[in-house]
């Protein structure tokens, strides 16, 4: 069946201006969670949804970051503002269900390259 | 100091040769222990993931834990080319905890 899929794939911005990325997950799955990754830093997590709630938010970077879930399905990472150090290829995973952060496989969409000029 | 923590390489080995790939970790609470494999612009996947110290066997790769010196590894037997991957390790205190992830491993296995 399908993965989780991210769009876009690629995504180049001036410093500034605003980025919406999508994040379409698995049919079914009720978690979802949003994580960026940068050259040498590992995966850094950012924001959990369970269903169209984000019981924990406390990954988000700043105010500019914020994120919604809409019918239990696709989400949507906006970043307001960009600035040159929001530069990271943001992954999403989804998991069928489970506790926020269980060891319930989550699967990675491919992740959208955020370069800010 | 980071949470987790493992050399990012670059480690080159030959076809066959035996990998091990290491971390370690700063946060004694920390119970979960989780590899995930990494290919060049792909999401990350769930490889093993260990409860405590011991070890956990799954084919071509073991993992183990030792919590008394708080290092994780990773060994990988008769490696392949398909093997060659950024590899991170990563733990939890709980299950119901943030997952915390070290920067990564790059391997490349030489046919």
């Amino acid at each position: 069946g399908a993965g989780v899929s991210q769009s876009p794939s690629n995504k180049v911005t001036e410093k500034g201006k605003d980025v919406e990325l999508r994040c379409d997950p698995i049919s079914g799955h009720t978690a979802l969670y949003w994580y960026r990754q940068s050259l040498g830093q590992g995966l850094e997590f950012l924001i959990y949804f369970q269903g169209n709630s984000a019981p924990d938010k406390s990954g988000l970077p700043s105010d500019r970051f914020s994120a919604e879930r809409t019918g239990g399905s696709v989400s949507t990472l906006t970043i307001q503002r960009t600035q040159q150090e929001d530069s990271a290829v943001y992954l999403c995973a989804s998991s069928p269900e489970g506790g926020p952060y269980s060891t319930d496989t989550q699967y990675f969409g491919p992740g959208t390259r955020l370069t800010v000029l | 100091q980071k949470e987790v923590e493992q050399d990012p390489g670059p480690l080159s080995v030959p076809e066959g040769a035996i990998v091990s790939l290491n971390c370690t970790y700063s946060n004694s609470a920390f119970q979960y222990f989780m590899w995930y494999r990494q290919y060049s612009r792909k999401g990350p996947e769930l490889l093993m993931y260990t409860y405590s110290s011991g070890n956990k066997e799954d084919g071509r790769f073991t993992a183990q834990v030792d919590k008394s010196s708080k290092y994780i590894s990773l060994f990988i037997r008769d490696s392949q080319p398909s093997d060659s991957a950024t590899y991170l390790c990563a733990a939890m205190k709980t299950s119901y905890d943030k997952v915390i992830f070290g920067p990564g491993t790059s391997l490349s296995v030489i046919p």
